[in-house]
């Protein structure tokens, strides 16, 4: 089956750098995309993983490893805005995405 | 660009009673629309996916008879739960991809169901 693998909860520090892990178990891969969701909100888009390495795009940044199943959200100098829930989600051969449960992520001043 | 509202935002509607929600794309043509639910703490399920002028494919466990998909146009789909109870009450979003990237799928505000 399809599995998609994130933690469920993790509280980090106002300014601080964290870390969230995903691994993946799919029928195909045709990327590896992050959302950011806020209580009560549509998903929104961070990134787009499809070749391996790492993805920069300002604070945040996305790491993929295909050969692994893994990829990571880095997310660096948190505000309190920050504190959302975290998608991981794969799109699989019919490209379709699998979504991951979603970590949800507290910030602390 | 790849803006998709949704309408209405939050509906309370009784059990028995149907509902419909419009998904529109605003600055695209969403050859594809999706249409997700999403229960308190839950990730998304994806219930449906359509393509412009034909049948939606619905995934397993979703009753097509109870979720009724139309998707008319390359800017609107609409999702009528028929006969709704209070188990239907849920987060429902849509999102639209285009022909160009259909890896990248452009989502909707969502629309907070409550039957009561």
């Amino acid at each position: 089956g399809q599995n998609i693998d994130q933690p469920t909860e993790m509280t980090a520090t106002e300014g601080a750098i964290v870390q969230i892990n995903c691994t993946y178990q799919t029928s195909g891969f045709n990327g590896l995309f992050w959302y950011q969701q806020h209580a009560g909100e549509a998903p929104t888009f961070l990134s787009y993983n499809v070749l391996d390495g790492l993805e920069e795009k300002g604070r945040f940044s996305s790491f993929l490893s295909r050969s692994k199943g893994y990829s990571y959200l880095l997310l660096k100098e948190l505000q309190m805005k920050d504190s959302a829930s975290y998608l991981c989600a794969v799109m699989d051969s019919n490209y379709q995405l699998i979504w991951g449960a979603g970590t949800k992520l507290i910030i602390k001043p | 660009g790849a803006v998709v509202s949704q309408h209405p935002s939050w509906v309370i509607c009784k059990s028995g009673t149907s509902v419909k929600i419009e998904c529109r794309s605003l600055d695209f043509q969403a050859t594809t629309m999706f249409w997700y639910r999403q229960f308190p703490k839950q990730s998304l399920m994806l219930m449906a996916t359509s393509n412009e002028g034909s049948k939606a494919t619905y995934e397993q466990g979703v009753e097509k008879d109870k979720f009724l998909i139309n998707h008319a146009s390359l800017t609107l789909s609409t999702l009528t739960v028929t006969s709704a109870h209070p188990e239907d009450s849920s987060f429902y979003i849509c999102s639209g991809s285009r022909d160009r990237e259909p890896y990248e799928q452009y989502f909707g505000p969502g629309t907070r169901l409550t039957v009561t």
